[in-house]
């Protein structure tokens, strides 16, 4: 099946800094990948629609200025948390689809985001 | 605003039993249904995508079903096994054929030796 690969897999990083985290799909291309963010025992709520090319479409109550996303090809997206707090930490993760509208939903690992 | 409820949030079963995990959702417009393995602190593992023209799928001693009419959706698991242990998530599209999903809490499941 469609591999979809998320880096890293967790990352401590002190309150005020910036950390990348990168998506990438494996085999096969995406035009759109999807932002997740999931807090302890609550669910995957969407952050933001990637798109290859093009500005990034945020979910409501999401700050653009502060996770900026980066679709620079079509097997790659990151999301930079700027200026990080503890409030950020929380469990990233992104999905993208080898095609569409008939398809699986393929995520990465996640990538654990502690921020000290 | 679509919705997605399951229940329920925790499970625990000894080996061998065959559970219900129930799924529920607000708007019955939706383009399928998907459901979703997470082991802790790990990524998704997609488990049965139903269509809306679908009633069943089934994979292995996995079959889910969906009802849209009443939006609800079941996965039932046979024979369990320690290694199912896992928070088992629903998801459905948040309008039409959109990619982007709307998730369920989860369901914890604990299947004891």
């Amino acid at each position: 099946g469609a591999v979809v690969s998320q880096h890293p897999s967790w990352v401590i990083c002190k309150s005020g800094t910036s950390v990348k985290i990168e998506c990438r799909s494996l085999d096969f291309q995406a035009t759109t990948m999807f932002w997740y963010r999931q807090f302890p025992k609550q669910s995957l709520m969407l952050m933001a629609t990637s798109n290859e090319g093009s500005k990034a479409t945020y979910e409501q109550g999401v700050e653009k200025d502060k996770f900026l996303i980066n679709h620079a090809s079509l097997t790659l997206s990151t999301l930079t948390v700027t200026s990080a707090h503890p409030e950020d930490s929380s469990f990233y993760i992104c999905s993208a689809s080898p095609s569409w509208p008939v398809s699986d939903a393929f995520f990465g690992q996640g990538t654990r985001l502690t921020v000290v | 605003k679509q919705e997605v409820t399951q229940i329920p949030a925790a499970l625990s079963v000894p080996e061998g039993e065959n559970l219900v995990l129930n799924c529920s959702f607000t708007d019955s417009a939706i383009y399928n249904l998907q459901w979703f393995r997470q082991d802790p602190g790990k990524g998704l593992t997609s488990l049965l995508l139903i269509q809306s023209s679908q009633r069943e799928q089934t994979s292995g001693r996995l079959n889910a079903s969906l009802d849209k009419s009443s939006g609800r959706s079941t996965l039932y698991i046979a024979a369990s096994q320690p290694g199912d242990s896992a928070t088992y998530l629903c998801a459905v599209p948040t309008q039409g054929g959109s990619e982007k999903l709307v998730f369920g809490k989860g369901t914890k499941l604990t299947v004891n030796p």
